[in-house]
């Protein structure tokens, strides 16, 4: 069965320093997101992209956050000057276009831990 | 009011139990609603999306009421395998959006 995968599966930053986190979505799915969850917390949105652009984004996407997909294939964050409080797993989830009742799938999370 | 909102559990039952989780959502706009478990340090995985007919799946039964903003999950002869954590997701119209709701973690227990 195809799937989402991310990596790398753990990241260690200092504080301060940029990071970017890596994803594949499903070979033929035409939207992606991302999403944190701090360590006890509930899954919060940050973004969604379709057709090379962000379709919408919540209020903890700021300027440090970006997303890109560089060559068809991938699908990254980019956070800039990294803080404490970006310590999250981060999941990147793809869905198949055609209406919004297609689920998402998830990929298996990169845990971030900023110093 | 949260945007999604479902019991804060625990819920702790033993094998062979029904159980009944229950979600809110405060977006009557919203489009698609959908289950997933999680479990623990792991990634969401699809359960089952919710229809406004109803929809079961072997042991577990999702049910929409759009009047009420109102989805349920039955579990029915809960497995050990069950515990997890279970949680409601909500999209926008486009689903460019997604909501999650703070999950109900259920124990089973033999």
């Amino acid at each position: 069965e195809p799937e989402v995968t991310q990596t790398p599966s753990h990241q260690v930053t200092q504080m301060g320093q940029e990071v970017i986190l890596r994803c594949v979505p499903i070979s033929n799915h035409l939207y992606f997101y991302w999403y944190r969850q701090i360590l006890g917390q509930k899954v919060e949105f940050l973004v969604s992209f379709y057709n090379n652009e962000i379709s919408e984004k919540s209020e903890i996407f700021d300027d440090q956050f970006s997303v890109e997909r560089p060559d068809g294939s991938n699908f990254t964050l980019k956070i800039r000057s990294t803080k404490l409080e970006d310590s999250a797993m981060y999941f990147c989830a793809s869905r198949v276009g055609r209406g919004s009742v297609q689920p998402q799938h998830f990929g298996d999370g990169t845990r971030l831990s900023i110093l | 009011r949260k945007e999604v909102e479902q019991d804060p559990g625990p819920f702790n039952v033993p094998e062979g139990a029904t159980v009944a989780f229950n979600c809110t959502y405060s977006n009557s706009a919203s489009q698609s609603f959908f289950w997933y478990r999680q479990d623990c340090r792991k990634e969401p995985k699809l359960l089952m999306s919710v229809y406004s007919s109803g929809n079961e799946d072997g042991r577990f039964t999702a049910q929409l009421n759009r009047a009420s903003q109102y989805i349920s999950l039955l579990i029915r002869d809960s497995k050990l395998s069950d515990s997890a954590t279970y949680l409601c997701v909500v999209t926008t119209p486009g689903g460019f959006k997604t909501i999650f709701g703070a999950g109900t973690r259920l124990f089973v227990k033999a």
